[in-house]
């Protein structure tokens, strides 16, 4: 079983749908919760990090945690066309100068 | 702020070759540096954990007298593919934190090519 599981998708949505990005994992010494956006021949570009568990916004994105579930999402509301990337969730016990699991990434594609 | 920039984003070389990537932090000092490696339509996989002024830790399988690291100072950490062939051909990231505690933050990448 990997430690981070994620739906690879790929997931296509019409213009302005609310998406939903989910992961579970198996760690319970996690803590550390972030969401990655990929473009095709990119790297990763961070868009949301949370601790713990809870829920945080930023923009049209919202991050939820549930440590007792082992389960992370990722909201879009108003998905744009320019979201169309993949989405990789990651994780790791401490923060920064720690080694980060990710998940293996959702494609997403937002059709206009 | 915590921008990575990585060099060069494209090489394609003839088999034997070595060839050198370096990732830098512009705008923060980083003690700690990682590399990855992505294969199409699969996630990051750490190769090595960089570290300022010692030697890197290697993760399980990868070989260090293949994938060469130096870091030598705080906004600089080289990724060297020693006598490279044709299935070391990858994706190849670096990552960066700014302070312990903060999330990584990823370099734009370099496509390898080996002919």
């Amino acid at each position: 079983q990997k430690e981070v599981e994620q739906d690879p998708g790929p997931l296509s949505v019409p213009e302005g749908a609310i998406v939903s990005l989910n992961c579970t994992y198996s760690n319970s010494a996690f803590q550390y919760f972030m969401w990655y956006r990929q473009y095709s021949r990119k790297g990763p570009e961070l868009l949301m990090y949370t601790y713990s568990s809870g829920n945080k916004e930023d923009g049209r994105f919202t991050a939820q945690v549930d440590k007792s579930s082992k389960y992370i999402s990722l909201f879009i509301r108003d998905s744009q066309p320019s979201d169309s990337a993949t989405y990789l969730c990651a994780m790791s016990r401490s923060g920064g100068y720690q080694k980060v699991t990710f998940g293996t990434g959702t494609k997403l594609q937002v059709i206009p | 702020g915590a921008v990575v920039s990585q060099h060069p984003s494209r090489v394609i070389c003839k088999s034997g070759t070595s060839v050198k990537i370096e990732c830098r932090s512009l705008d923060f000092q980083a003690t700690t540096m990682f590399w990855y490696r992505q294969f199409p339509k699969q996630s990051l996989m750490l190769m090595a954990t960089s570290n300022e002024g010692s030697k890197a830790t290697y993760e399980q399988g990868v070989e260090k007298d293949k994938f060469l690291i130096n870091h030598a100072s705080l906004t600089l950490s080289t990724l060297t593919v020693t006598s490279a062939h044709p299935e070391d051909s990858s994706f190849y990231i670096c990552s960066a934190s700014a302070l312990d505690g903060q999330p990584q933050h990823f370099g734009d990448g370099t496509r390898l090519s080996i002919l």
